[in-house]
Order: C-alpha cells, then structure tokens, then sequence
C-alpha cells in the first residue's frame, strides 16, 4: 500500500541546533516534494519544493534533500530558533498532492 | 492579495443538519483544492478544481458530501446530512498552476473551517 511517514510525531530540541526531520513515501513515484509549514490554527504555509532530479535545495536557514533510491526525504533547519515551532509537513505530488502526517518541531530557549 | 478566505472559521452543529462551507481562492488562480485534516488520518485531499471544473473527486467520503465551483472566485463544500464523524478542521487551497502535476505546483491554504458536529 502507499504510505508517506515522517519520522516522529513530535521532536524537541535546542535552539542554536539543527533540526532534522524524515519523509518516507513507499509505492510513490513523486515527480516532486514539497515542505510546508504549519501554524496552530493556520493553514499549510509552502516552504520549499525539490525535484526529483535534484539531490539538494537550500533557502536560507533551510535544506532540503530528496533521495529517490531510498525514497526519502530530509529537511533541516540550521541554527533553529524558537520562532521555528510548528508542524512541518511533506507533500507529495503524483495525480493528486498527498501530506504525511506532519513533525511537530518544538525549538527550546 | 488577501489569500485564500473561508467561511465561517467555526461552525457547530447537530448531527443531521447541513452544513455549508464557503472559499474564494486567490484572484487568477485557476485551480482549487478542499482538504479534511484530522489528528487520525492527517490531511486528507477530498476534491480539486481546475477552471471550475471538477477533476478529481475521489477523497469525497461518501454522498453526503458534494462540492461546486460555480465561478473562478467562489466555491462550496457542503455536508447533508452531517455526522458526528465530520468533526474536522476543513481547509481550501488554492494554486496559480493548471492543477496537479505541474512542475511548480505549491498551495495557499486557508485557515480553515473548524467543524464540530454535535
């Protein structure tokens, strides 16, 4: 069956430290990934997108790599804030755009 | 641009009732997105649009619910009747692309429409 899965419900950390959250898709062929970013009670907010024939984008503080053979995807954001709290979410587009169920990103002062 | 407007944000009923959710996308974008999320089965694509033409409505759960698009700047989703199992924060998307499989696809979302069915 198809599944997309990011890799933990819920991750804490630091500030001053990198985040790293995980988006496994299994029976996908994405053509492209998509990050998006959301708020409580706010809808998806679009970060990045990476193509499959890219191994790496980069927007300020964040990176995304995407991993077709391993079919995965990793996002990071460097030097993490507190203002960097949310729920990060994965999207991928085949005939219809379909999210994992979201990282819940707490950044600790 | 304002993005994407729903109404109402909150909407509390009781079970049988209808229910009518309202969105209007961006100015120009010609395609347009309803989604369901929940904390069981996260976001879940119910139905798009693209020049107001149904493409794809195979995440609608069941007859109950039906979807319009009747011009560019307005769309419903509406729930007859509803069930306590709707309960769910319900978000409208919508995309400057000619919907899904464009090669720079990217959503603006609402905020979305809480939904609780008493």
């Amino acid at each position: 069956s198809q599944k997309i899965e990011q890799n933990s419900e819920a991750l804490n950390i630091q500030e001053g430290k990198t985040a790293t959250l995980t988006c496994n898709y299994t029976n996908y062929s994405p053509a492209y990934l998509q990050w998006y970013r959301q708020d409580p009670g706010r809808g998806p907010v679009f970060l990045l997108l990476i193509r499959e024939n890219e191994k790496e984008k980069r927007k300020e503080r964040l990176k995304v790599t995407f991993d077709t053979t391993l079919k995965q995807s990793l996002f990071h954001i460097t030097a993490s804030q507190p203002a960097d709290s949310a729920t990060y979410l994965c999207a991928l587009v085949i005939a219809d755009m379909r999210f994992g169920a979201g990282t819940r990103l707490t950044v600790k002062p | 641009d304002a993005g994407v407007i729903q109404s109402p944000r909150h909407e509390v009923t009781e079970m049988g009732q209808e229910v009518t959710l309202r969105c209007k996308p961006i100015s120009g974008h010609n395609s347009l997105f309803w989604y369901r999320q929940t904390m069981m089965r996260g976001l879940e694509l119910l139905i798009y649009f693209n020049n107001n033409v149904p493409i794809d409505d195979s995440g609608m759960p069941e007859d109950r619910f039906s979807a319009k698009m009747p011009n560019a700047s307005f769309s419903t989703l509406k729930i007859q009747p509803s069930e306590p199992r709707d309960s769910a924060v319900y978000f409208c998307a919508s995309s400057s692309e000619s919907g899904l499989g464009g090669t720079n696809e990217k959503l603006f979302f609402g905020s979305g429409t809480q939904l609780s069915v008493l």
